[in-house]
């Protein structure tokens, strides 16, 4: 257990519709990053927020948007659902993006399903 | 572009077998290069950070090596439980921290 979690585990939704994914770091990291599996991509980067501000950006569509709260939980926005867009959704938390042992730990994932 | 390569794609081992998985990566300037495992619909579990060429790190059955174009992970008397895949990121010198990964290693060991 990397002590992230994340919230829903499955997600089943129709195209067009708009989904929030929530997601809560281990305790003490103030950075956390959105990452999106599928088959024939990997893993690949979405955003990263550190301490309620948004520090970079990935391969985000559009039709994502993500926050981070003064909590410190992110919620990852999905809108305008495609089929395209089924996939496996991963938050990592870390301590702070400049120290040394920077390890990102991932929780386990919210499972979405487009039909 | 930063890049990351693993191969192979997937191997097959008996158990005592031991083999290497290797990533070799392009990048404008590395921060480090992590590895990963990942078992089926979970979230990748960390396993090692590599920061410079000559670095090892050890784990059980693992080693982690790092060379300036690529990474090695060795395993040594593999156990069916070590089935996973593997994956490799690497962290480039950029104002992002973000990790860039590869396509990963399916292992596995039959008893």
């Amino acid at each position: 257990d990397s002590g992230v979690t994340q919230t829903p585990k499955h997600l089943i939704t129709a195209t067009g519709q708009r989904v929030t994914l929530r997601c809560s770091p281990r305790s003490g990291d103030l950075s956390v990053y959105w990452y999106q599996q599928s088959l024939d991509q990997g893993l690949q980067f979405l955003i990263q927020y550190y301490n309620g501000e948004e520090r970079a950006k990935g391969n985000i569509l559009e039709r994502f948007s993500a926050q981070q709260f003064p909590d410190l939980h992110s919620e990852l926005n999905l809108s305008s659902l495609e089929l395209g867009d089924s996939a496996l959704y991963f938050c990592a938390s870390s301590v702070e993006p400049g120290a040394h042992d920077n390890e990102q730990f991932f929780g386990p994932g919210t499972r979405l399903t487009v039909l | 572009e930063d890049q990351v390569t693993q191969s192979p794609e997937a191997l097959r081992l008996q158990e005592g077998e031991s083999s290497s998985l290797n990533c070799s990566y392009t990048v404008s300037g590395l921060r480090g290069l992590f590895w990963y495992r990942q078992d089926p619909g979970k979230g990748p579990e960390f396993l090692f950070t590599l920061y410079s060429a000559g670095e090892e790190k050890e784990k059980e059955r693992l080693k982690a090596t790092l060379t300036k174009k690529e990474s090695f992970l060795h395993i040594t008397a593999p156990k069916p439980e070590d089935s996973a895949t593997y994956l490799c990121a690497v962290r480039a010198v950029d104002s992002s921290y973000k990790l860039i990964f590869g396509s990963g290693t399916r292992l596995l060991v039959r008893p």
